[in-house]
């Protein structure tokens, strides 16, 4: 699997839009980006994902350039229950993932 | 819709002491299963995946093992806990390109 970037924190007010980016350079054709959080003491709860074409759903947006080097999730709204860790990921879909540290997003007030 | 269980929600464990954690999942079929750990404050470590009844791959040797004596059920198991096998035991679930993860258990090994 590819390896990813991400920040190591964040912080973003209340009711604005969380951008959380993430670098993939060396993502193959057939991997997708997955998005998944971790809340503190819960299993981690999966976002979105996407192959090339900008995903959107009830959650979050993803955001991925053309080169498919590298991504953005884009939570519109945030609010304090999305404070967590954020994990972007590369992998070739039915195969274990491979987590790193993630971005540890703080929600302010 | 899919659902993964997973029981105990935690668990309490003296050193030495046998372990078997169970996973189910339902509402699908033949999915690949997975057993994840989380250390305190660290990041997740694959520890087990299957793809199919009786086959499982191992990716950290340590003292503990897998199971899949069903198509939807996947164990945890060990014959003798360490102190270090204390932590938050997570199973996942995937089906072509998505994976899901179950509520996990908190093992605390004393």
């Amino acid at each position: 699997d590819a390896k990813t970037t991400q920040p190591t924190s964040m912080d973003c007010a209340e009711g604005r839009a969380a951008n959380l980016p993430c670098n993939h350079s060396t993502i193959s054709g057939n991997e997708y980006v997955y998005w998944y959080r971790q809340i503190h003491s819960q299993g981690p709860q999966y976002i979105i994902h996407g192959l090339k074409n900008n995903e959107t759903n009830e959650m979050a947006s993803l955001i991925i350039t053309e080169d498919r080097k590298s991504s953005t999730l884009i939570l519109p709204h945030a609010t304090l229950r999305d404070t967590a860790v954020y994990y972007c990921i590369a992998g070739s879909g039915n195969t274990p993932l491979v987590f790193g540290k993630g971005t540890r997003l703080s929600v302010i007030a | 819709s899919q659902t993964i269980h997973q029981w105990p929600a935690t668990l309490v464990q003296p050193v030495g002491s046998p372990l078997s954690l169970e996973c189910t999942v339902e509402g699908t079929s033949n999915p690949n299963l997975y057993w994840y750990r989380q250390a305190a404050g660290r990041g997740l470590q694959l520890l087990f995946y299957s793809v199919g009844i009786g086959q499982i791959s191992s990716e950290v040797p340590q003292n503990l093992s897998a199971s899949r004596p069903q198509d939807r059920q996947f164990i945890l198991s060990s014959k003798k806990l360490l102190l270090s096998d204390s932590g938050f035991y997570l199973c996942a679930w995937s089906v072509e390109d998505q994976q899901f993860f179950g509520p996990g258990t908190r093992l605390t090994v004393l």
